[in-house]
Formats: C-alpha cells, structure tokens, sequence
C-alpha cells in the first residue's frame, strides 16, 4: 500500500491566490482527516469525513476554507483567498473504522507559505 | 473538550539511555495513539493503546485508562529515536482524534 498521498509537498504563493492541496487516503479507509500544524497551536483538526461525508468542521477556521470529498479515494482543501497567517503544514490522515479502533494513518504533509 | 496534556515538553539524551514520556487526559476515551514526528516532519504511528501494555522493540507503551495516563518507554535511545513524540486520544461517539502538544527528544551521539 502506498500510504496516504498528499500533493504538493511544497506550496508557495501570494497573498490572495488560490490554493488546493489534495489528498488520496488509503485503499479500503472510510474516515479521512484533514489537519493543520502551525508552532504556535500544534497539531489541529479542519475537518473529518466519514464516508465521504463531512462529519466535524468545526476547525475549520473560516469562509476562506472548504473541503471536499467527491468520492472514496479523493480529498481537497482549498483556501480562497490565501493569506499570511495559513502558512502552515497541512496534513491528511485516513483511517477504517471498526468497532472502536481506529488508527489513523498520516500522510507526508504539504507545507503552505502564503507570501 | 478533552484536554491532553504531555510532559516532559523537552528532553535531551545521550545516545543508549532511556526515557518515560508521559501523557495525560482529563476524560475517558477508547483509542489512544503514540506518534513519532520525524526531523522531516513525517508523523509516524508507533502504537495503538487505549489500554494495556504494547511492545514494539526498544519501545514500548502502557495506557492506565481508569487513571487517564499513558507511558512511552524508550530504551537504550538512538539518535535517530530524535524527534516530536505526540499522543492522540479519542472519546467514545467521536471520530475526532485530539493531539497533545508533544515531546521534543533530542538524542544526542
């Protein structure tokens, strides 16, 4: 399996341009995760699907964010309009979920620099 | 919400000691991780330990719910054991898996 894929590894942008990060969990997950990690707050959630379905935004910081799943195997999150303070590491986890366990799978991160 | 706390923040060991990194939650929860954040920035997960005692080499990890604590041992460190070490929980009826802020290990050769 090739673990959870996640593209670009390195983005970086002007204030005010669009950004998409995208993300391929692995094969047979049915819970997928979006989160952001920035020093000064450490690791946060954005958003959670389950089935394709978006269960939890509540991290989700503003209007500015949206995420999507169109289907099992593809994910994305865009900011529009990008701003300085998104610069962060944007990691993408999945996970199956039985019966209580659920381990959850990260993929390598894409690092965003909003100039 | 549940609160994660991880202690020490920092640590700095000469190569071949060992450690306890330890995590604390302030509710009950049915799935708690142990990550290993690599100097790259990979996060990797070392167990699954909502309770019991796993072991995976020179690491290993007990999780005490009833007292809301886990334990990460690592034994006979290396220098490439440096990195971030986080602990996950999750409550019950939730898929949201919490972070605490993490260890800094530092092994030095």
């Amino acid at each position: 399996d090739a673990g959870v894929i996640q593209s670009p590894r390195h983005e970086v942008t002007e204030m005010g341009q669009e950004v998409t990060l995208r993300c391929k969990p692995i094969s047979g997950h049915n819970s997928l995760f979006w989160y952001r990690q920035t020093m000064m707050r450490g690791l946060e959630l954005l958003i959670y699907f389950n089935n394709n379905v978006p269960i939890d935004d509540s991290g989700m910081p503003e209007d500015r964010f949206s995420a999507k799943m169109p289907n099992a195997s593809f994910s994305t999150l865009k900011i529009q309009p990008s701003e300085p303070r998104d610069s962060a590491v944007y990691f993408c986890a999945s996970s199956y979920s039985k019966s209580g366990a659920n381990v959850l799978t990260f993929g390598a991160g894409s690092r965003l620099t909003v100039l | 919400g549940i609160q994660v706390e991880q202690s020490p923040p920092d640590l700095i060991l000469q190569e071949g000691a060992n450690s306890t990194l330890r995590c604390n939650f302030s509710d009950s929860v049915n799935n708690l991780q142990w990550f290993h954040q690599n100097p790259w920035g990979q996060l990797i997960n070392l167990f699954y330990i909502p309770s019991g005692t796993k072991q995976n080499g020179r690491l290993s990890a007990t999780t005490v719910a009833t007292e809301r604590y886990s334990l990460l041992y690592i034994s006979s460190s290396q220098t490439t054991d440096s990195g971030v070490y986080f602990c996950a929980v999750r409550r019950g009826g939730s898929e949201k898996l919490v972070f605490g802020k993490g260890t800094k290990l530092t092994v030095n050769p």
